[in-house]
C-alpha cells in the first residue's frame, strides 16, 4: 500500500514550453500533497504544500506565477512549469500524507525535467 | 535554508561492516524521520522516531534521537550492497503544516 506515482517519469521540452507534472496517491487519500525540487547530489528543497481544494502554499523564493499547484482531488495534484528555461531543469518529486496517517509522507518516482 | 546537517557527506565501507551516519537539526521538531534514495529515483521511508522517543529499531536498522543536543543517529547493521544509496534525514517541524525539511544526505557505498 501507500503508492505514490509520478507522471511523466522524464520528460525534454524546448526553452518557453510549459510542462505539467502529475502527482497521485494510488490507494490513499491525501489532502496534502509536497512538491520538492532536486539538483543532482544535493538535497531536496521544498517548494510548495499543496492542499486539496485550496490554493497552495510555496516556500520563500519560489515563484507562484512560475510553478502552477492544481490538487483538484484528494488523490491527484499537479504541477506546471510555465515558460520554462534551461534553469529549470531538474528533479522534481512529490509526496503525499495519508489522510489517516498523518505523520508519514510517501514520496513518488520523480520526475527527470530537462529544459533545451 | 536546511534544517538539518548530516555527516558524513560520503561513507564508504566494507560489506558486513556496520555504517553509522549522523544527522543534526536547529529548532523544535516533532519527529524525524531517515529515508533512503538510490541513484535518480525516489525516496523510500525507513523509519520515523517522534521527539519523546530515544531510540527506535526496524531489522537492520537502529535509529538514536537526542533533542537535548538536536540530533540522530542511523545505524545500518552488517550492511549489504543494496544498501548502496544516498541517505536523508528529515525533520517534521512542530509548526509549519508537519513539512519536512531534509538534511543534505549521506552518500553510502557498499563495497562487496
Amino acid at each position: 500500500g501507500a503508492v505514490v506515482s509520478q507522471h511523466p517519469s522524464w520528460v525534454i521540452c524546448k526553452s518557453g514550453t510549459s510542462v505539467k507534472i502529475e502527482c497521485r496517491s494510488l490507494d490513499f487519500q491525501a489532502t496534502t500533497m509536497f512538491w520538492y525540487r532536486q539538483f543532482p547530489k544535493q538535497s531536496l528543497m521544498l517548494m510548495a504544500t499543496s492542499n486539496e481544494g485550496s490554493k497552495a502554499t510555496y516556500e520563500q523564493g519560489v515563484e507562484k506565477d512560475k510553478f502552477l499547484i492544481n490538487h483538484a482531488s484528494l488523490t491527484l495534484s499537479t504541477l506546471t512549469v510555465t515558460s520554462a528555461h534551461p534553469e529549470d531543469s531538474s528533479f522534481y518529486i512529490c509526496s503525499a500524507r495519508d489522510l489517516n496517517y498523518q505523520e508519514t509522507q510517501y514520496f513518488g518516482p520523480g520526475t527527470r525535467l530537462l529544459v533545451l | 535554508s536546511q534544517q538539518g546537517e548530516e555527516d558524513p557527506q560520503a561513507l564508504s565501507i566494507q560489506e558486513g561492516e556496520n555504517a553509522t551516519m549522523n544527522c543534526s537539526y536547529k529548532t523544535s521538531i516533532n519527529n524525524l524521520q531517515w529515508y533512503r534514495q538510490n541513484s535518480g529515483r525516489g525516496l523510500v521511508h525507513l523509519i520515523l522516531i517522534r521527539s519523546n522517543e530515544r531510540e527506535k529499531h526496524s531489522g537492520r536498522l537502529r535509529v538514536t534521537l537526542d533533542t537535548s543536543k538536536k540530533s540522530s543517529s542511523l545505524l545500518i547493521t552488517a550492511s549489504r550492497a543494496a544498501d548502496t544509496a544516498s541517505y536523508f534525514c528529515a525533520t517534521a517541524l512542530i509548526q509549519g503544516a508537519q513539512k519536512l525539511v531534509f538534511g543534505q544526505g549521506t552518500r553510502l557505498t557498499i563495497n562487496p
